[in-house]
């Protein structure tokens, strides 16, 4: 089953980091690029950062360029996502999703939940 | 930055009723727009891409047409299992954004 788990959630004092991982199985993870989408508590869904097939492109939402780092190993078919700064507002369940060659988001892992506090 | 906007915030519907959900895109967006259902605690799930290509899976009951910046999502006959917040997105360039969403509830 084509299937993305991610990990690396909890909770972090504000100004502080956390890594996520998204473990990608099932698929050839080097097709496809892949992106982090995030929701805030009772909201919406935010759009935050995307990674091509290898690497050689990232893109950002303004709200976490400068303090999110994307990255994928594609040799263990795993998707990063460094937050160095953290602020509140990032508190957020972070999911991990496939970019299919429809341009949409096909498949998504079942979230992590990043809660930045005191 | 596109922004995406939703209609209405709430629709209430009764089982068995037609629903009709629209977007609209600040600016032209051509085709690239996607619809997403999210029931709660679960992560969302692609129903339509391209405005109006339905996702593998997906009943034939949800349809999706439009292009520019008017799109719409219309579920012909509610089903129980259909109640969820559904949210478009666009894809045509940097930044993608979804918009806000619209619940559809039971009436």
């Amino acid at each position: 089953e084509v299937q993305l788990v991610e990990s690396g959630g909890g909770l972090v004092q504000p100004g502080g980091s956390l890594r996520l991982s998204c473990a990608a199985s099932a698929f050839t993870f080097t097709s496809y690029p892949m992106s982090w989408v995030r929701q805030a508590p009772g909201k919406g869904l935010e759009w935050v950062s995307l990674i091509s097939n290898f690497g050689g492109s990232t893109y950002y939402a303004d709200s976490v360029k400068g303090r999110f780092t994307v990255s994928r190993d594609n040799s263990k078919n795993t998707l990063y996502l460094q937050m160095n700064s953290l602020r509140a507002e990032d508190t957020a369940v972070y999911y991990c999703a496939r970019r299919d060659y429809s341009h949409a988001f096909d498949i998504w892992g079942q979230g992590t939940m990043v809660t930045v506090s005191s | 930055e596109i922004v995406m906007t939703q209609s209405p915030a709430t629709l209430s519907v009764s089982p068995g009723e037609r629903a009709t959900l629209s977007c609209r895109a600040s600016q032209s967006v051509s085709n690239n727009l996607a619809w997403y259902q999210q029931k709660p605690g679960r992560a969302p799930r692609l129903l339509i891409y391209g405005a109006s290509t339905r996702a593998t899976g997906i009943p034939a009951r949800f349809s999706g047409s439009g292009s520019g910046t008017e799109f719409t999502l219309t579920i012909s006959s509610l089903q129980s299992e259909d109640f969820a917040v559904y949210y478009c997105q666009h894809y045509n360039n940097w930044p993608f954004t979804f918009g806000p969403g619209t619940k559809v509830d039971i009436k």
